[in-house]
């Protein structure tokens, strides 16, 4: 079945852009759409945004000014970047399988990654 | 930025049943749009546990429902486990603003 890595840096500093890439094994990034998920410690999750292996994306608009999702159909990758980090952006990353535009659910999820954005 | 609302916290003894609720608006719930439920076990990521309002993935127990009344949805845990014990989640669609998937405050359920 699918599964999802993340990888990154795990610590960055206020203003650096926050990189991510998500690897999809045992399936195919060509199918679907693959979002971003993101959980501050101790708190609720937040959906990042969505991108279709067309490139295609859709985001969250309260991030919408400092978010830029891609895809690499050729590593069955797909990445996040988060300009202009604060400590506000401090939480374990995910990533996430969502079937299709009208069947809105998130499975399976990658383990996560924990990013701190610390001076 | 949660805008379903759920119970911080539910607790129940090894057997019995607890349900755990969200409520949503007009915009989300209220609009009829499916809801979805996630376990998350400590220290691990989220788990589907019921998609569109009540449909259980392959590999989730029968102990796990969902239910729909008007604007508010359940999750119900039938026959509580130690192994229940774990932070539960909902998840919608709001068409406030371009369309957002948002997410439940959070219920942690304690097996006393």
């Amino acid at each position: 079945q699918v599964q999802l890595q993340e990888s990154g840096p795990d610590l960055l500093r206020p203003s650096d852009t926050l990189s991510l890439t998500c690897t999809v094994s045992g399936g195919f990034i060509s199918t679907h759409y693959w979002s971003w998920i993101r959980q501050p410690p101790g708190k609720g999750l937040e959906w990042i945004g969505n991108i279709f292996h067309t490139g295609t994306t859709n985001y969250n608009p309260s991030l919408t000014s400092r978010v830029t999702m891609s895809v690499d159909t050729s590593r069955n990758q797909f990445s996040l970047r988060l300009t202009s980090a604060t400590a506000a952006d401090t939480a374990v990353y995910f990533c996430a399988k969502m079937p299709a535009r009208w069947e809105y659910w998130f499975d399976p999820w990658g383990q996560g990654t924990l990013v701190i954005v610390s001076s | 930025q949660s805008v379903l609302t759920q119970p911080p916290s539910v607790s129940g003894a090894p057997g019995q049943r607890v349900t755990i609720s969200c409520t949503g608006s007009s915009s989300n719930i209220g609009a009829g749009y499916d809801v979805h439920w996630y376990q998350q076990l400590p220290g691990t990521a989220p788990k589907l546990l019921i998609y569109n309002d009540n449909n259980r993935p392959s590999g989730v127990p029968a102990r796990f429902s969902g239910s729909r009344s008007g604007t508010s949805v359940s999750l119900a845990i039938s026959g509580l486990q130690p192994e229940d014990e774990a932070d539960y989640f909902c998840q919608s669609f709001d068409d406030s603003l371009s369309g957002i998937y948002v997410f439940g405050t959070g219920t942690k359920v304690t097996v006393l």
